[in-house]
């Protein structure tokens, strides 16, 4: 089945700077890309998605990059603020079947 | 706008005792979902539910877990015996359609067997 994997598990930035989350999926049947928020004790929520028939994706601050022949994709958060603070899940799911895989998380820290 | 609700927020039983997660996904969503995340760890895919009936299931998924739409609004998870390994949050998801559709995550149930 899909496997997931993400990195770094966490991620240290000051306010203002870049961040970037990695993720690698196992499964080229693979054809769509979310990624969610999770704040403490809350539940995730959908922040930016891609399909496989685009590279790049952007949303304000928020763009996700993918590579289809690599199977990785990647979300890029710029001029990080304190709010931005939350673990990031990334996901993949198949047209044929749409359960998520979800990685690992990575927990970012946006220090003021 | 509409979300998933889920209830209770909290649970607490006793090992070898059976409960019973509630959900009420977006209204005119087709497609249900329970995952869990066990705490610190990432969320699981548990099962997929479409025109009352289950379309996929992990191997998570196993005789002790149900899953049923009693109505035309709810969406339950049944445990029947619970164990200690089964203490996680439990989200229920909805999505309009099928494939790579979006899913939208209710806010889980904090479930803890003793």
């Amino acid at each position: 089945g899909e496997n997931v994997e993400q990195h770094p598990s966490t991620l240290s930035v000051q306010e203002g700077d870049s961040a970037v989350i990695k993720c690698t999926y196992s499964d080229s049947a693979s054809n769509y890309f979310p990624w969610y928020k999770q704040e403490l004790g809350k539940r995730p929520q959908l922040i930016i998605d891609i399909r496989s028939n685009v590279g790049e994706k952007k949303d304000q601050r928020i763009a996700v990059t993918l590579n289809k022949t690599a199977k990785h994709f990647s979300l890029h958060i710029t001029e990080t603020q304190p709010e931005d603070s939350a673990v990031y899940f990334c996901a993949a799911s198949k047209a044929a079947g749409n359960k998520l895989t979800f990685g690992g998380g990575t927990r970012v820290l946006v220090k003021p | 706008e509409p979300e998933v609700t889920q209830t209770p927020s909290h649970q607490v039983t006793q090992m070898g005792q059976e409960v019973i997660l509630r959900c009420v996904p977006i209204s005119n969503h087709l497609y249900f979902y329970w995952y869990r995340q066990i705490l610190g760890q990432k969320v699981e895919f548990l099962v997929s539910f479409y025109n009352n009936e289950i379309s996929e299931k992990s191997e998570i998924f196993d005789d002790q877990f149900s899953v049923e739409r009693p109505d035309g609004s709810n969406f339950t998870l049944k445990i029947r015996s619970t164990k200690l390994e089964d203490s996680a949050m439990y989200f229920c998801a909805s999505s309009r359609d099928r494939g790579p559709e979006t899913q939208y995550f209710g806010p889980g149930t904090r479930l803890l067997v003793l």
